[in-house]
């Protein structure tokens, strides 16, 4: 399974953008780029996912790299809801999803 | 409806007990996982079900037992477990990957806290 490396830990003050960065260099051409997060005391939750393009959704941004082996997760304005572990996964044709250790998102008022 | 469904929130069992947990999802998906989760880590996968059989076992010990009796439905069986087994246990449910594939989201449940004392 390709591996992914994020930082342990990241910090940000509640209304500005986050950019959570995932590199991935062993990315093969058929993975898919998955983030998920898990608040505490809950199940993880999907926020986007992505091949080649960059894609929005109404939780965040996803940015891909051209050469795909890096990817940047951006929450345009953080709230306090958004404190939480953001997983950054590799998901090939397999049913396998493979959970990373994770950023752990502080966000403050 | 995107949501899975796990029971109980909350079991205590003794080390000779035998408890089940149970999944339900009524999104029309054919994978189902489960993950155990342990503080502080990220969840690490246990099984797979495709298609109602199992796929993947991620060389869990046998006191796990997993069971899928339909596509809605998902077990696990716990005997003879350990205090080390204490944990969040995560179901999960996606479309199996025989469909056309683009990037097949999982959708967790909020998981049941499992204490073995």
């Amino acid at each position: 399974d390709a591996k992914t490396t994020q930082p342990n830990s990241m910090e940000s003050n509640e209304e500005e953008p986050v950019h959570l960065p995932c590199n991935h260099s062993t990315i093969s051409g058929t993975d898919y780029i998955h983030w998920y997060r898990q608040l505490p005391s809950q199940g993880p939750e999907y926020v986007i996912h992505g091949l080649t393009s960059n894609v929005n959704n109404r939780m965040a941004s996803l940015a891909i790299a051209e050469d795909r082996k890096s990817s940047t997760l951006i929450l345009h304005r953080a709230t306090l809801r958004d404190a939480a572990v953001y997983y950054c996964i590799l998901r090939g044709r397999t049913d396998k999803l493979i959970f990373g250790t994770g950023t752990r998102l502080q966000v403050f008022p | 409806d995107t949501e899975v469904t796990q029971t109980p929130k909350h079991l205590v069992m003794g080390m000779t007990n035998k408890k089940s947990l149970k999944c339900e999802q009524h999104m029309g998906h054919r994978a189902m996982y489960w993950y155990k989760q342990k503080a502080k880590k990220p969840p690490e996968l246990m099984f797979v079900y495709s298609y109602e059989k199992l796929s993947i076992n991620e060389s869990v010990p046998s006191r796990f037992s997993p069971e899928c009796p339909n596509s809605s439905l998902l077990n696990l069986h716990l005997h003879a477990l350990q205090p080390e087994d204490s944990a969040l246990y995560l179901c999960a449910s996606s479309q199996a990957n025989l469909v056309p594939y683009s990037g097949n989201t999982i959708y967790f449940g909020e998981g049941s806290w499992l204490t073995v004392v």
